[in-house]
């Protein structure tokens, strides 16, 4: 079975704190995604990358920044956390661009700035 | 991207097949069908998909209409662990995935004990 896993479950930080979020997949997925989940909003895609060191934006990759070092971890960097980043943040990987919307999902961290 | 149109919410009893429909009119040769589901406080969880040939695996089978039109996801023995909201999303494969996943309202399937 596919595995992500994100470091945390719940998460609360201050505002202006840089925040990191890590994802990792053990089944070699060339893809790797970062969303937000919004009551209302619904998933909203904010950055991806198709190999390690490579990204693209996604529709509101504003107040975000990626890292992709290995191929395996994904991370997620609010450079300074502010109250309207307050989400549930959802990684995904998906075997290859062929496949890229077969995408496995990790449990989520909610994060609460305050 | 073509629009789905799915019931708010059914029910079902534990044991029984589990029928979700889908309408996707206005889909395109090129689109395929996907199913997700996220069961609460849990991420989006990945079931089936399929362009027009039924499709089944461990979890569940997906039957599509002849014109496409159309599409139910079946879980053959429904448990109380199915409790969750089912998407039916369509896609063009192949494009790395740059559009992102998201999803309509979809079905609320409760399975009654």
């Amino acid at each position: 079975d596919v595995k992500v896993t994100q470091s945390s479950r719940y998460l609360v930080k201050r505002t202006g704190e840089k925040v990191f979020l890590e994802c990792v997949q053990d089944m070699d997925h060339e893809n790797m995604f970062w969303y937000r989940q919004d009551p209302g909003l619904g998933l909203r895609l904010i950055y991806f990358s198709y190999d390690v060191k490579m990204k693209e934006k996604g529709d509101i990759p504003e107040g975000y920044s990626v890292s992709r070092e290995k191929k395996e971890r994904f991370s997620l960097i609010l450079e300074s956390a502010s109250t309207n980043q307050t989400s549930m943040y959802l990684c995904a990987s998906s075997l290859s661009p062929s496949r890229d919307y077969e995408q496995y999902f990790g449990p989520g961290t909610r994060l609460t700035v305050t | 991207d073509a629009k789905t149109t799915q019931p708010t919410s059914m029910d079902c009893a534990e044991g029984r097949a589990a029928n979700l429909p889908c309408n996707h009119s206005t889909i395109s040769g090129n689109e395929y069908v996907y199913w997700y589901r996220q069961i609460h406080s849990q991420g989006p969880q990945y079931i089936i998909h399929g362009l027009k040939n039924n499709e089944t695996n461990e979890m569940a089978s997906l039957i599509i209409t002849e014109d496409r039109k159309s599409s139910t996801l079946i879980l053959p023995h429904a448990t109380l662990r199915d409790t969750a909201v089912y998407y039916c999303i369509v896609r063009v494969a192949g494009g790395g995935g740059a559009d992102g996943l998201t999803f309509g309202k979809g079905t609320h399937l409760i399975i009654q004990p």
